[in-house]
Parts: C-alpha cells; sequence; structure tokens
C-alpha cells in the first residue's frame, strides 16, 4: 500500500499548460482505469477533478484532461488560471478494494 | 443535496480511543460503498478504510489495521469509524467520503479533527 508518487511541485505562468505525472504499479494505476484527481485549496475540502483517467464531473472546465500510460496517469491544465493554485492529488482503486492516494502536488501560477 | 457530517473528534490522549461518526443525507445510503481518509496537518490526503453496502465486508490501510474499525448503521444513515490505542502520527482532519462506482470521491464531509497529545 505505497502511496502513488507525485512531483512536489508544478508552477506555470497564465494561459501556459502544465502537467503532473502520478505514478504507480500494475496493482493500481497501471491494472485498473479507475484513477481519478482532485484539487484542495487551503483550508477547502477536496474537489474531484478527474475520474475514470480522463472523465470530468459536470461543472469541472475542459481546461482539465486527465489521461494514462501503463502505470503513469497524468493530469494537464492547460490556459493555467490564478484560481487552478491549488494541491492536486491523484487516486486509484487498488487491487483487493483498497484505495491510494499520491502524495500531491503544490501547483503554483507565476 | 447529498451531505455529509462528521462528529466525535477531540483532543484525546495517546492510547485513547474514539468513535467518529458521519451521518449522511441526500442519497441511498444504504446502496452506497463508503471511505474514511485522513489528512495530517499540512500533509497529504491518505485513505484510512472503506465498507461495503451491508456492512459485510471492510477493508483497512495497513497503517490502522488492527487499531481502527469501521462500521455503519444503515436504518440511521451514520456511518462510524472507532479508533483505538490512539498514536501521535494519528493525528489529523478526518473525512468520510460517498464512494462511487468507478471508485471516485465526488462528496466529502467537512471533516472532524483528531488530535492525539499529552
Amino acid at each position: 500500500q505505497s502511496a502513488l508518487t507525485q512531483p512536489p511541485s508544478a508552477s506555470g505562468s497564465p494561459g501556459q499548460s502544465v502537467t503532473i505525472s502520478c505514478t504507480g504499479t500494475s496493482s493500481n494505476v497501471g491494472g485498473y482505469n479507475y484513477v481519478s484527481w482532485y484539487q484542495q485549496h487551503p483550508g477547502k475540502v477536496p474537489k474531484v477533478m478527474i475520474y475514470e483517467v480522463s472523465k470530468r464531473p459536470s461543472g469541472v472546465p475542459d481546461r482539465f484532461s486527465g489521461s494514462k500510460s501503463g502505470n503513469t496517469a497524468s493530469l494537464t491544465v492547460s490556459g493555467l488560471q490564478a484560481e487552478d493554485e491549488a494541491d492536486y492529488y491523484c487516486g486509484s482503486y487498488a487491487v483487493g478494494n483498497y484505495w491510494v492516494f499520491g502524495g500531491g502536488t503544490k501547483l503554483t501560477v507565476l | 443535496e447529498v451531505q455529509l457530517v462528521e462528529s466525535g473528534g477531540g483532543l484525546i490522549q495517546p492510547g485513547g480511543s474514539l468513535r467518529l461518526s458521519c451521518a449522511a443525507s441526500g442519497f441511498a445510503f444504504s446502496s452506497n460503498w463508503m471511505h474514511w481518509v485522513r489528512q495530517a496537518p499540512g500533509k497529504g490526503l491518505v485513505w484510512v478504510s472503506r465498507i461495503n453496502s451491508d456492512g459485510s465486508d471492510t477493508t483497512y490501510a495497513d497503517a490502522v489495521k488492527g487499531r481502527f474499525t469501521i462500521s455503519r448503521d444503515n436504518a440511521k444513515n451514520t456511518l462510524y469509524l472507532q479508533i483505538n490505542s490512539l498514536r501521535a502520527e494519528d493525528t489529523a482532519l478526518y473525512y468520510c467520503a460517498k464512494g462511487e462506482v468507478a471508485g471516485e470521491f465526488r462528496y466529502w464531509g467537512q471533516g472532524t479533527l483528531i488530535t492525539v497529545s499529552s
């Protein structure tokens, strides 16, 4: 049950794109299409931005997109805006009815 | 509207016990898996435990196995987490979350804070 691996930080200027990676194993990210991404602003509850690798819940801007290749999932934020500055966590279902999160990535909009 | 309201947190000495509750409304509680997720101050999200819809099957993170017990009362639309042998590293904000078919957590409570300190 090791945490998924995310870079601790990422940054980009307004209007640019940034991609955050999330690396797991064949027992979680690589074995299932149940990868989700969460945005958390300071002092707030996490909000799901992507589920099932690449699907967006209603109300999430299409600037947010997700993908997966092998054991690594990715979240891309295009057209960065100031309000995108937050912590981002990936999460995945894992074999045996377990779940696991990544350590989180702090996204800074320069 | 889905609502999840946690309660039961507080300041507790090492070795102590607590029972957290999560009152659910706005959805068919008895048909949904439920989870507990925790977040230590300034740290990331950590999945803690999950229970299936009728309470017959549970899973736990290794860090809490044997000390934490998840349960539910579908008649009361309430999820519980019994926490025993508390340690300093259990200090965190504990969220309950509604499980979705595709494994994501769309609905979270506001969390209840446990502080383990002597």
